[in-house]
């Protein structure tokens, strides 16, 4: 199946700095969402996004849905140790989803 | 309001066996997706039940099943299985099968020796 192009693929950084991953489509959705996955556990929803253009928080995160319906990006303001994990992006026709490969955040104290 | 659990979390089994996993959606959602996750491959989608009907799916042999019962639970069935089958198996749910939100279970995380 169709699989999104998300970047970086990993990334190490130090408590108190700020984060960004985005994901890129061929094809346009109806729907973005942000996941993030724990070892051994199951992805959690952390944000969705519905139409082009949007910019949505949820607490430290930051979530937009590109213009172009093709892409969205996830920043993560301040990070502490607990944002450690793998972070998923997903597009939605409604129909399907489709998933981004990950981003492994490790966060240095 | 509970997540939506899997059954059993962990399980080992022998080449040729079969395996038969468990999901139970949020309460009040209707559709129920397998999903399969491996290091290499990453997600990737199984089928979606909605209303007890497969109304999704992916590229897998027949080899994998399911099915969903009138209360919306849901199980996967894998027969003769192989040691690439290794993975962990995630379940979905939605609201309905037009709902774009979709949260996923903890995981059944099978090893096949």
């Amino acid at each position: 199946g169709q699989q999104l192009n998300q970047s970086p693929q990993s990334m190490f950084i130090q408590e108190g700095e700020d984060v960004s991953m985005n994901c890129t489509s061929s094809s346009i959705f109806n729907t973005w969402l942000w996941y993030k996955q724990d070892p051994g556990e199951g992805p959690v929803l952390l944000i969705a996004l519905y139409k082009a253009g949007e910019l949505t928080s949820n607490g430290r995160l930051t979530a937009q849905f590109g213009i172009t319906r093709k892409d969205s990006f996830l920043n993560i303001s301040a990070s502490i140790p607990s944002d450690v994990g793998i972070y998923f992006c997903a597009g939605s026709t409604g129909n399907q989803f489709y998933f981004g490969t990950g981003t492994s955040l490790t966060v240095i104290p | 309001k509970a997540g939506v659990t899997q059954t059993p979390r962990y399980l080992i089994k022998t080449r040729g066996q079969q395996v038969t996993l468990s999901c139970s959606p949020i309460s009040g959602h209707r559709s129920v997706s397998w999903y399969q996750q491996t290091p290499g491959q990453g997600l990737q989608f199984l089928f979606e039940y909605f209303s007890e009907t497969q109304r999704n799916k992916g590229n897998f042999p027949g080899r994998f099943s399911g099915r969903q019962f009138s209360n919306s639970r849901s199980e996967m069935n894998v027969s003769t299985l192989e040691l690439g089958d290794s993975a962990l198996y995630l379940c979905a749910s939605r609201r309905a099968q037009s709902s774009y939100e979709q949260y996923f279970g903890p995981g059944t995380r099978l090893t096949v020796t």
